[in-house]
């Protein structure tokens, strides 16, 4: 079975500042992990994924991740935040191809000017 | 826009009542999936259709039932709705079945609302 968890419902910063959101997985198997951003009325769109490999992973709109096996964590950042990144984020876990993948419940993020 | 589509987008029901919803995947996708994203649940999986066969199940309850069909659309059937099945529901679509390789890619959502 997998879980995740995202520690802070909401994450509040300033324009230029950087951005952490913690997520930390539970799985019985080795686990893929991910990271979804969702915008206002729309639907989700991937981030940044790790399977194997590098644990360092890097994503779409200067956003990265980092596999910590040891902590069983999936952190995201951005060195510097901009008023687009505004959005809430979702980190998922499975346990490989054939399982399904399991949501946090979600951080948003808000970018103060 | 992520090319998939999905019909309706909002949606108003009673209780008891049965709605369908539609999804299109893009253009050359296999697989369709299947989410329920609510206040309280958070965003659950529900079930995934890969070539219109059943690939992977999820949260998905006894009252709710899904296809996919041989032009690839999708749609998910909910019947004696209750007032908790008030969500967003999402529709995502996939190139193959391996959603770890392949990146899903979500339409913008059916909104639900049971009174």
């Amino acid at each position: 079975a997998q879980s995740v968890t995202q520690l802070g419902s909401h994450v509040s910063v300033s324009e230029g500042a950087l951005v952490l959101l913690r997520c930390n997985y539970s799985s019985s198997v080795p686990p893929y992990l991910f990271w979804y951003v969702q915008y206002p009325n729309q639907g989700l769109q991937l981030l940044l994924k790790y399977t194997t490999g590098a644990t360092l992973v890097k994503g779409i709109n200067g956003f990265e991740a980092e596999f910590k096996k040891s902590e069983t964590s999936f952190h995201l950042t951005k060195p510097s935040a901009h008023m687009s990144d505004a959005a809430e984020y979702f980190c998922a876990v499975s346990g490989g191809s054939n399982y399904k993948l399991t949501f946090g419940k979600g951080t948003l993020l808000t970018v103060n000017p | 826009d992520s090319g998939v589509t999905q019909t309706p987008k909002h949606l108003i029901t009673a209780t008891g009542q049965r709605v369908t919803l539609r999804c299109s995947p893009r253009s050359g996708d296999l697989s369709v999936y299947w989410y329920q994203q609510s206040l309280d649940q958070g965003l659950q999986f529900l079930i995934q259709y890969y070539n219109g066969e059943e690939r992977a199940k999820g949260n998905i309850l006894e009252r709710f039932s899904a296809q996919q069909f041989p032009d690839l659309h999708s749609e998910l059937n909910l019947s004696s709705l209750e007032l908790g099945d008030s969500a967003l529901y999402f529709c995502a679509s996939s190139v193959g079945s391996d959603y770890s390789y392949n990146e899903q890619f979500f339409g913008p959502g059916t909104r639900l609302t049971v009174l």
